[in-house]
């Protein structure tokens, strides 16, 4: 079956540093690929999409870029600011608006 | 833009009794809505997919008679834990998808169930 794996948190950071999170996939057909936010107490935001091969998703300054050929979805931002503390999920579908696959999730807490 | 509104966001029920949860899409219509369920610093888990006008389908573990799923209209998916117990306290959350926006699915606020 379909499956996500994503790099296990928390990464802490300083704010402006660099980041990325890892996301690597398996699946049967052609999927979309997906990473969503959730900030503390809430719940789940679209950060940014894909939904075919060497796609790049971009949104508030985070970008990721969909390699089938490395089946990997990595999620980067060039400087990170506190409010970017969060726990980031990333995701696949099968279908369009079919359920979704998730990642573990990666805690991500950005220190001043 | 499209929102989908759980309700509601916190609840806490006594062991033994049932809790129903709204899911609703606010500006559009689903006719399938997906029910998730989140255990503290863990991943969401799909429980079931919620179908307008007929039955809703489970996944593999999920019990359907105690996590009630009924999607009466377009706009509203509700799901009922009944004879709830401790371990049922997680986090639910709900998501619809927008037809013609790309597919594109949203999610609910969530909804924190507490079971004492």
């Amino acid at each position: 079956g379909d499956s996500v794996t994503q790099m296990e948190g928390p990464v802490t950071l300083s704010e402006e540093a660099f980041l990325t999170i890892n996301c690597t996939y398996t699946a049967t057909g052609y999927p979309s690929l997906f990473w969503y936010v959730q900030y503390p107490g809430e719940g789940l935001q679209l950060l940014l999409k894909a939904t075919k091969a060497d796609d790049k998703g971009s949104n508030k300054g985070f970008e990721a870029t969909y390699r089938k050929e490395t089946t990997s979805f990595h999620l980067e931002k060039g400087s990170v600011q506190v409010s970017d503390s969060a726990v980031y999920f990333c995701a696949l579908s099968e279908a369009a608006g079919n359920k979704l696959t998730f990642g573990g999730g990666t805690r991500v807490l950005v220190k001043p | 833009g499209a929102v989908v509104s759980q309700h509601p966001s916190w609840v806490i029920c006594k062991s033994g009794t049932s809790v129903k949860i709204e899911c609703r899409s606010l500006d559009f219509q689903a006719t399938t809505m997906f029910w998730y369920r989140q255990f503290p610093k863990q991943s969401l888990m799909l429980m079931a997919t919620s179908n307008e006008g007929s039955k809703a389908t489970y996944e593999q573990g999920v019990e359907k008679d105690k996590f009630l799923i009924n999607h009466a209209s377009l706009t509203l998916s509700t799901l009922t834990v009944t004879s709830a117990h401790p371990e049922d306290s997680s986090f639910y959350i709900c998501s619809a998808s927008l037809a013609g926006s790309g597919n594109t699915i949203y999610f609910g606020e969530g909804s924190w169930l507490t079971v004492v």
